[in-house]
């Protein structure tokens, strides 16, 4: 059975840093791009980017290049999502998702859940 | 960026009726299109990729149609249990790219 655990909520402060992962098991961890999508309160789903674990390969949407960091380790089979100092802004749930060959997101982690107040 | 256009943003229906939702793409993408129905407090699940291939598991009474560059996803026949948020998602270039969701509630 495929599934990816992530990490639990986060409470931090303006400026602070963050790195929440994702757990994979039941599949090739290596061989499936692996990204992440944000969801802001009350509103819709936005991609931010890809990794291929196995050469580690990252693509980034636009909107979301320079503000995070998309990173994988395949020895663990764990996928993470980083930010080097946190705003506001950044408050939303963070769902990661496998890519199929065939670019469908089927299968999703529970999310984590990032706040950001000071 | 490819940009998707979904509608409507909400709607409300009665069980049993059939409901429609669009997505039109900015430029062609294919048939790189996929639907998600995300349910309250929940992470999304792929019912359609690819247009029109309905996922193992869903049920029949959702499907997926494209013409060109506008894109239908079809309920049937509405249940409770559907009530949900709905999301097309392009995978036609990078950066994949979703619409703004509709909501859909039971009247």
């Amino acid at each position: 059975e495929v599934l990816l655990v992530q990490s639990g909520a986060e409470v931090k402060k303006p400026g602070e840093s963050l790195k929440i992962s994702c757990k994979a098991s039941g599949y090739g961890f290596a061989t499936y791009w692996i990204g992440w999508v944000r969801q802001m309160p009350g509103k819709g789903l936005e991609w931010m980017g890809i990794i291929y674990p196995g050469d580690s390969d990252t693509r980034y949407s636009p909107s979301f290049q320079g503000q995070v960091t998309i990173s994988a380790d395949k020895s663990i089979g764990t996928a993470y999502l980083q930010w080097p100092s946190l705003k506001a802004s950044d408050t939303a749930m963070y769902y990661c998702a496998r890519h199929e060959s065939s670019w469908n997101l089927d299968y999703w982690g529970q999310g984590t859940l990032v706040t950001v107040s000071s | 960026d490819i940009q998707m256009t979904q509608s409507p943003s909400s709607l409300s229906a009665s069980v049993g009726d059939r409901v429609t939702i669009t997505c039109q793409a900015s430029q062609a993408i294919s048939n790189y299109l996929n639907w998600y129905q995300q349910k309250a407090g929940k992470a999304p699940k792929l019912l359609i990729s690819d247009a029109s291939n309905l996922r193992t598991g869903v049920p029949s009474r959702f499907s997926g149609s494209r013409s060109g560059t506008d894109f239908t996803f079809t309920i049937s026949s509405l249940q409770p249990e559907d009530i949900a948020t709905y999301y097309c998602q392009h995978h036609g270039s990078l950066p994949w790219t979703f619409g703004q969701g509709t909501k859909v509630e039971i009247k």
